[in-house]
């Protein structure tokens, strides 16, 4: 079954304490990414991969971390969380370059609390 | 003023008549644009995506966009109960729509059946 796996899927901690969310597609998507949503602000980039290698700022890269060293995988980092990344972080991934209109495909959400 | 806004709602339609969702960005090379649906406690789906001016219809669903007033907008025919949800817009600069890509807020839509 094609899909976007996260874990873990809920995450309570402190204040300081280094997390990875991770993220895996196996569909072999070249393109992946990483949101935040929080209540009236909606759904925010934090970064994206276009491919191995190659990833770039979203919209609130500020505290967050990533790495593309393969393909499948794209882990989300926060070296100091602190409270005001408590939020639903979703990936998403989508092929790149073989057509207009193609769909990003998201994993079911981590929720984070940040105490 | 934010680039990608939306009225957070709530709408409320009643079961069979049109919801009209609209969106307005302030990027003017914005060239792709996206309606995703959420369900409350669930992931975003794309439902529609637009580039060019116009309109384009798939079943039940028809976007329009006007790149000179900077407007997209989803229209949803004889709506049933289950198109219930949250409708955010996305906007890219990218031709390719998978590059950096904006999400307004979203509108919370209701369809009273």
């Amino acid at each position: 079954e094609a899909q976007v796996t996260q874990n873990p899927r809920y995450l309570i901690t402190v204040t300081g304490k280094k997390l990875t969310v991770t993220c895996s597609q196996n569909m072999n998507h070249e393109y992946m990414s990483w949101y935040r949503q929080d209540p009236g602000l909606g759904l925010r980039q934090i970064y994206y991969s276009m491919n191995v290698e190659v990833t770039d700022k979203g919209d609130v890269p500020e505290g967050y971390k990533v790495s593309r060293k393969e393909k499948r995988n794209f882990p989300l980092i926060l070296e100091s969380p602190s409270p005001n990344q408590t939020s639903l972080y979703f990936c998403a991934s989508s092929p790149y370059g073989q057509y207009r209109g193609e769909t990003q495909y998201f994993g079911p959400g981590t929720r984070l609390l940040v105490l | 003023q934010k680039e990608v806004e939306q009225n957070s709602g709530p709408l409320s339609v009643p079961e069979g008549a049109i919801a009209s969702l609209n969106c307005t960005y302030s990027d003017r090379v914005s060239q792709s644009f996206f309606w995703y649906r959420q369900y409350s406690g669930k992931s975003p789906e794309l439902i529609m995506s637009i580039y060019s001016n116009g309109d384009k219809e798939d079943g039940r669903f028809t976007a329009q966009l006007n790149k000179a007033s900077q407007y997209v907008s989803l229209l949803i025919r004889d709506s049933q109960p289950s198109d219930s949800a949250t409708y955010l817009c996305a906007v890219s600069r990218s031709n390719f729509g998978n590059e950096k890509l904006t999400f307004g807020t979203g509108t919370r839509l209701t369809i009273i059946p």
